[in-house]
């Protein structure tokens, strides 16, 4: 079955300090593997996704993340942190074969200081 | 155009109700999701749908969760006699859906509080 860890519930972090947000998946099958943001009182926005080809993903805002298949990693970054990324940041693993369905992590809450 | 749209934002229910969810899905989209976030977790999966199947329901903790999408397009969720462990919030979204991996995009979310 599939799952994914997400280790820390919380982060926080400095305006313009680098932001790495962990993924830890497991599936029996090639995933595929996304970052959600959620900001309070919206729906979840892709940040950016990995399905096949270059390990290294680029998304929205500034973010991106690295498939590390040996690791069976998907961490988040983010060179440096704006106020306006302070939300709820979910990662999510998909099975490429028979559904397109998500498991999500718990996520992790990011928060900026000034 | 316009995105997932989900109604009611809100929804108080006493316990032993019965409660209807609307998902208004991105015309065109053929694939349909329903999920649900309790408090302080992420989402799980409930049931998907392509066009108006019902491909995997997989994800509905019990009996009482029905879920339809009669003509490809509005999907309803509905729970009968609510309990309090319902409580929590129910997202729905929808993609283009296969061959490819399409991006799913979500609604608001209706939140559910069954008292």
């Amino acid at each position: 079955a599939q799952s994914v860890t997400q280790l820390g519930s919380h982060v926080s972090v400095s305006e313009g300090a680098l932001v790495l947000l962990r993924c830890n998946y497991s599936s029996s099958v090639p995933p595929y593997l996304f970052w959600y943001v959620q900001y309070p009182n919206q729906g979840l926005q892709l940040l950016l996704k990995y399905t096949t080809g270059a390990t290294l993903v680029k998304g929205i805002n500034g973010f991106e993340a690295e498939f590390k298949k040996s690791e069976t990693s998907f961490h988040l970054t983010k060179p440096s942190a704006h106020m306006s990324d302070a939300a709820e940041y979910f990662c999510a693993v998909s099975e490429s074969r028979n559904t397109d369905k998500l498991i999500f992590g718990t996520g992790t809450r990011l928060q900026v200081f000034p | 155009g316009a995105g997932v749209s989900q109604s009611p934002r809100y929804k108080v229910a006493k316990r032993g109700q019965d409660v209807a969810l609307r998902c208004d899905p991105i015309s065109g989209h053929v694939s349909l999701f329903w999920y649900q976030q309790a408090l302080g977790q992420g989402p799980e999966f409930l049931t998907y749908f392509q066009n108006e199947a019902q491909l995997d329901k997989s994800g509905l903790p019990s009996d009482r969760f029905f879920a339809e999408r009669p003509e490809g397009s509005v999907s309803t969720l509905k729970i009968q006699r609510t309990q309090q462990e319902d409580s929590a919030v129910y997202l729905c979204a929808s993609s283009f859906g296969r061959p490819l991996y399409n991006e799913q995009f979500f609604g608001p979310g209706t939140r559910l509080t069954v008292l």
